[in-house]
């Protein structure tokens, strides 16, 4: 079991809809990290948060947009977004540390119609 | 631009050996890591190296050489668990992550 927690595992929402991701790390770490998976892709890393302070934004658009209000939860909101969208989000944590692994959450499956 | 190469897919038999290899093109290096993942699951960490030489974790090795910008993963006595993807990451000069596209490993009975 997984010490990251994603929900929901999976989301289907029109192009006008606004929804959440959510993300809650048990493993007492200090950074966390949204990423986008599309196939056959390396992923993407979209936001990180260090200490609850946001250190990266790669050129996101504004249609996401990201929440760290505390060191455990990370949430991405979503607002009118385009069916190249659709991907598996992953959400993960790590110590602030060179050599420390991220640790991933299971994913958001979302489909954007 | 910064630039990790690994195979798309490879096949191997159960109880078998194979080899998977990454190579990088990146703003200075600080550090490799392999993960794991099952479809619809979350990557898993695997192995990190910093220092050139192999770093063996029971089943799984991995392998570095800083001056060829080269790593193997290699995975022994094969088992249908293994299929999964294999994710090849370096941290750069700016301590970022930079990701390899997977390799996806089908294991045959």
């Amino acid at each position: 079991e997984t010490g990251v927690t994603q929900t929901p595992r999976h989301l289907v929402m029109g192009m006008t809809n606004k929804k959440s991701l959510k993300c809650e790390q048990h493993l007492g770490h200090n950074a966390m990290y949204w990423y986008k998976q599309s196939a056959k892709k390396p992923l993407e890393l979209m936001f990180v948060y260090n200490f609850k302070e946001q250190t990266e934004n790669n050129s996101v658009p504004s249609r996401f947009s990201p929440e760290c209000p505390n060191s455990s939860h990370l949430f991405l909101h979503l607002h009118t977004l385009q069916p190249e969208d659709s991907a598996l989000y992953l959400c993960a944590s790590s110590q602030a540390q060179e050599n420390s692994p991220l640790h991933f959450g299971n994913g958001t499956r979302l489909t954007v119609t | 631009g910064q630039n990790i190469d690994q195979p798309t897919e490879m096949t191997a038999t159960e109880g078998a050996i194979v080899q998977i290899n990454c190579t990088y093109q990146t703003s200075g290096f600080n550090g490799l890591f392999w993960y794991q993942q099952h479809a619809g699951e979350a990557p898993t960490f695997l192995s990190y190296n910093v220092l050139d030489g192999l770093e063996e974790k029971g089943r799984f090795s991995s392998f570095l050489s800083r001056s060829k910008g080269y790593s193997y993963l290699l995975l022994k006595e094969l088992q249908m668990k293994d299929s999964a993807s294999y994710l090849c990451a370096v941290r750069d000069s700016n301590y970022q992550l930079i990701w390899g596209a997977g390799t996806k490993l089908i294991i045959k009975p």
